[in-house]
């Protein structure tokens, strides 16, 4: 059973870079059509897609944070890890990390790690 | 950029009751469209993927429809562990684009 956990400080300054880290156990990166994505959620507020990448390591971003978002992928680590940079309170968000799937499931995030909270605060 | 419309924003039900859902793309996305539920203070889980599939696992009083631009996700009998948010996401442009409605949260009458 594929399981994803997200790691990192949960507490951020204003202006400095939030870095996380995807931990991914049970099955393998590099493997079929599967992307790996960072999304995140604002308290109250909705789910918004941050970015994608591939175990190649090819991404996409959304264009509203492509400016100061990063991914990164290790396979032989199983992990892949988001930077974003110049951090303001409206950064504050459970991120979580995710599995867009293959197969019938392209396209579709099929797995979920529970999340982790992060607020930007002086 | 899709935008998609989830109306009602809100939806209060009784248990037993049956629950209608309404997704609306801004343009044409097929039947690439897919529903999620979240239950307060966990992640998201897949209901149903290319507008009318259960994922694994997914109980059969969960259904999906529709295609082109209008979308329902139907709950035919309420039961507690239903409550929570739902998602609407189109995967219609992927790569490079991925957009999600911004929810309907469905709570207990």
């Amino acid at each position: 059973q594929l399981q994803l956990q997200e790691s990192g400080p949960g507490l951020v300054k204003p202006s400095e870079t939030l870095s996380l880290t995807c931990s991914v156990s049970g099955g393998a990166m590099n493997s079929g059509t599967s992307y790996w994505a960072w999304i995140r959620q604002p308290p109250g507020k909705g789910l918004e897609w941050i970015g994608s990448i591939f175990y190649s390591g090819s991404t996409y971003y959304s264009p509203s944070l492509n400016s100061r978002v990063s991914m990164s992928i290790d396979t032989s680590k199983s992990h892949f890890s988001l930077t974003v940079t110049s951090v303001t309170a409206a950064d504050t968000a459970v991120y979580y990390c995710a599995r867009l799937g293959s197969g019938p499931y392209y396209g579709y995030f099929d797995h979920w790690g529970p999340g982790i909270l992060v607020t930007v605060s002086s | 950029e899709i935008v998609l419309t989830q109306s009602p924003a809100t939806l209060s039900l009784s248990p037993g009751e049956r629950a209608t859902l309404s997704c609306r793309a801004s343009e044409d996305i097929s039947d690439m469209l897919g529903w999620y539920q979240q239950r307060p203070g966990q992640a998201p889980r897949l209901l149903i993927y290319d507008g009318s599939n259960r994922a694994s696992g997914i109980p059969d009083r969960f259904s999906g429809s529709g295609s082109g631009t209008d979308f329902t996700l139907t709950i035919s009998s309420l039961e507690p562990e239903d409550f929570g948010i739902y998602f609407c996401h189109q995967r219609r442009n992927w790569p490079p684009e991925i957009t999600f409605g911004q929810g309907t949260r469905l709570e207990i009458k």
